[in-house]
């Protein structure tokens, strides 16, 4: 079967670091996807982990254990614009993503 | 810049009609993909194609169709719309099934 599991909100401060862990339990792994979704928009792509390890673009990282079937995203100088919610899915080799159930994250002043 | 538009973004329906979703993307991606996504819940799988005029069933295909005439247009047909079927509605289209999949902006359709 298919397991991904995300908090369901999280609240930050303006400024802060914050950390969205996700975890997976899935039939085959590939690698791990993380998507950004605005209300009311399409979820855009911000990483893509297949190796284990951090990866950094600008304020966000990525992070990817395989053999503990976890990532996380750690978002640093956190801006206001970056209230939304955020979807991690797992691609488990030949079939479409599987998505989590998304972390809603406000940030506030 | 890559695109996936789908037609509408907002649709009022009533219960009973036949609705059409429809979907288009400028990628020349195989491989195109409807979700349904409802608070609580997440992205959910509704039907998925490889190619066109093939078609696979997601993980909740019940009361839905679809049609893949053309590699770049891939539609989502309410048969008999009903009030469970009021949702945000989101296209996808990927080069591959396990690649990076692209959004459209969504359709927000409610049924009454």
């Amino acid at each position: 079967g298919q397991n991904i599991d995300q908090p369901t909100e999280m609240t930050a401060t303006e400024g802060a670091i914050v950390q969205i862990n996700c975890t997976y339990q899935t039939s085959g792994f590939n690698g791990l996807f993380w998507y950004q979704q605005h209300a009311g928009e399409a979820p855009t792509f911000l990483s893509y982990n297949v190796l284990d390890g951090l990866e950094e673009k600008g304020r966000f990282s990525s992070f990817l254990s395989r053999s503990k079937g976890y990532s996380y995203l750690l978002l640093k100088e956190l801006q206001m614009k970056d209230s939304a919610s955020y979807l991690c899915a797992v691609n488990s080799g030949n079939t479409p993503l599987v998505f989590g159930k998304g972390t809603r994250l406000s940030v506030i002043a | 810049d890559v695109k996936v538009t789908q037609s509408s973004r907002y649709l009022v329906k009533r219960t009973g009609e036949k609705v059409f979703l429809e979907c288009v993307q400028d990628m020349d991606h195989e491989n195109m993909f409807w979700y349904r996504q409802d608070p609580g819940l997440g992205l959910r799988l509704i039907y998925f194609s490889y190619d066109v005029k093939m078609k696979e069933k997601g993980d909740i295909p019940e009361g839905y169709s679809v049609s893949r005439e053309k590699k770049e247009r891939f539609s989502l047909i309410l048969e008999s719309a009903s009030t469970n079927q009021t949702s945000m509605y989101l296209c996808a289209s990927s080069a591959t099934p396990d690649t990076e999949a692209f959004f459209g902006q969504g359709t927000r359709l409610t049924v009454v």
